[in-house]
């Protein structure tokens, strides 16, 4: 297995260009997440998915669009990016049991974008 | 929301040293988990220990859920136990909230 595989790894855009994240992940998990990682700030989640076909907004939504068309990929957009928007983002997943994450959590490598 | 402290924010020890480091929460939680960043920026999961006491290795893991409280124990650490290490619990939504992290340093 794989596990959680995130493309690209570095990425530099200008402030108003779009652009989309890859997340794929090979263990038939159904919930994914996408969290940000800022320093001194922890990680904040973004958004998540529960299923195929099912997605909500975490803690720091705004600027990001997400969909869920396959149990496997979870992308993640940046509509018009922002300098705030500099940052790592790390993608990550679990299979539930029980409940949504009564099982670790697994993550994928991060990609560091730079928006300038 | 929930809230998750951890401490201390830094420590430095020696190679062979032990270390216990704390993670307070707000709230009952059903699940918490204990994850380690590298050097390299990449994150694995720990522990999942919603509560009692698990071992892996030089590594240990108890939480006290009553009290609200996990402890992580690193034993005789080496420099490769060097990173970030994070305590996450179960949010209102059902998701994972981080706490900032304790940044670990081990000297050779």
């Amino acid at each position: 297995n794989a596990g959680v595989t995130q493309t690209p790894k570095f990425q530099v855009l200008k402030t108003g260009q779009s652009m989309t994240l890859q997340c794929a992940q090979d263990m038939n998990h159904e919930y994914m997440s996408w969290y940000r990682q800022d320093p001194g700030m922890g990680l904040r989640l973004i958004h998540y998915s529960v299923g195929a076909g099912i997605t909500d907004q975490g803690e720091v939504p705004n600027g990001y669009n997400v969909s869920r068309s396959t149990t496997e990929d979870f992308p993640l957009r940046l509509l018009s990016a922002a300098p705030s928007q500099t940052s790592v983002y790390f993608c990550a997943s679990s299979y539930p049991q029980g409940g949504l994450l009564n099982s670790p959590l697994h993550f994928g490598n991060g990609t560091r974008l730079t928006v300038t | 929301g929930i809230q998750v402290e951890q401490s201390p924010p830094d420590l430095i020890l020696q190679e062979g040293a032990n270390s216990t480091l704390r993670c307070n929460f707000s709230d009952s939680v059903n699940n918490l988990q204990w994850f380690h960043q590298n050097p390299w920026g990449q994150l694995i999961n720990l522990f999942y220990i919603p509560s009692g006491t698990k071992q892996n290795g030089r590594l240990s893991a108890t939480t006290v859920a009553t009290e609200r409280y996990s402890l992580l124990y690193i034993s005789s650490s080496q420099t490769t136990d060097s990173g970030v290490y994070f305590c996450a619990v179960e949010g209102s939504q059902g998701n994972l909230i981080f706490g900032k992290g304790t940044k670990l340093s081990v000297k050779p």
